[in-house]
């Protein structure tokens, strides 16, 4: 099956520290989407990428989808302790199912 | 969201045992899955449904058999539940979005632990 690998697996940051997760696969995406999960909480979309090349801006949380269509990343500059939490991508190679990756978890120190 | 939801929320139960883990939705979508969640591995999908007839294996369907009683129900079974089902299990939700994947709307999950 289709996977979609994630890294890193952790990351701690000083709050203010910007943080990158990166998620790749071997096959060309249709597109992608990044979901955050809180703490004990439940995984909430945050958003799509669907053009190669695309670059789409959420304040301080930019998200970027490779040319090639094969990988993707979020960047959040100046981390916050509201931004603590799990990070996943997840890929669709054309079928209506996404593959998640393993996501990375953001750990911010006051 | 508020709008799936997800019972029971936690379930300690013992191998062997049948168990039920139920989601309902008022969100109006079509569509709707399971997930389980395992520390480093994410989020693996164990069954979908497009429609009140619609069925489909995921990714880790082995053990598992659901129901979708209504649009609004969707029902994950474990007819012999083992150890290593212990996980999160999420249900999600989605409609229909033309050329692009759906966004998926997740329940607050249940923890299930089998002993």
């Amino acid at each position: 099956g289709q996977q979609v690998m994630q890294i890193p697996q952790y990351q701690h940051v000083q709050e203010g520290e910007d943080f990158t997760t990166y998620c790749n696969s071997s096959t060309t995406l249709s597109n992608i989407q990044w979901y955050k999960q809180r703490p004990g909480g439940h995984p909430v979309f945050l958003i799509q990428l669907v053009k190669s090349g695309e670059v789409k801006k959420q304040k301080r949380l930019t998200f970027q989808f490779g040319e090639a269509k094969k990988n993707s990343s979020l960047h959040i500059t100046a981390t916050q302790t509201t931004d603590v939490g799990t990070y996943f991508c997840a890929a669709s190679a054309g079928a209506n199912n996404l593959f998640f990756g393993t996501g990375t978890r953001l750990t911010v120190i006051p | 969201d508020a709008d799936v939801t997800q019972t029971p929320r936690n379930r300690i139960t013992k191998t062997g045992k049948r168990i039920m883990l139920e989601c309902s939705q008022t969100k109006g979508h079509d569509r709707m899955y399971w997930y389980r969640q395992d520390p480093g591995l994410g989020l693996r999908l164990i069954y979908y449904s497009f429609d009140v007839k619609d069925i489909n294996k995921g990714e880790i369907s082995d053990g598992y058999s659901v129901s979708r009683q209504a649009q609004a129900k969707f029902s994950l079974s474990l007819e012999s539940a083992i150890p290593n089902q212990t996980a999160l299990y999420f249900c999600a939700t989605s409609f229909a979005q033309g050329a692009s994947t759906d966004t998926q709307y997740f329940g607050p999950g249940t923890r299930l632990t089998v002993l």
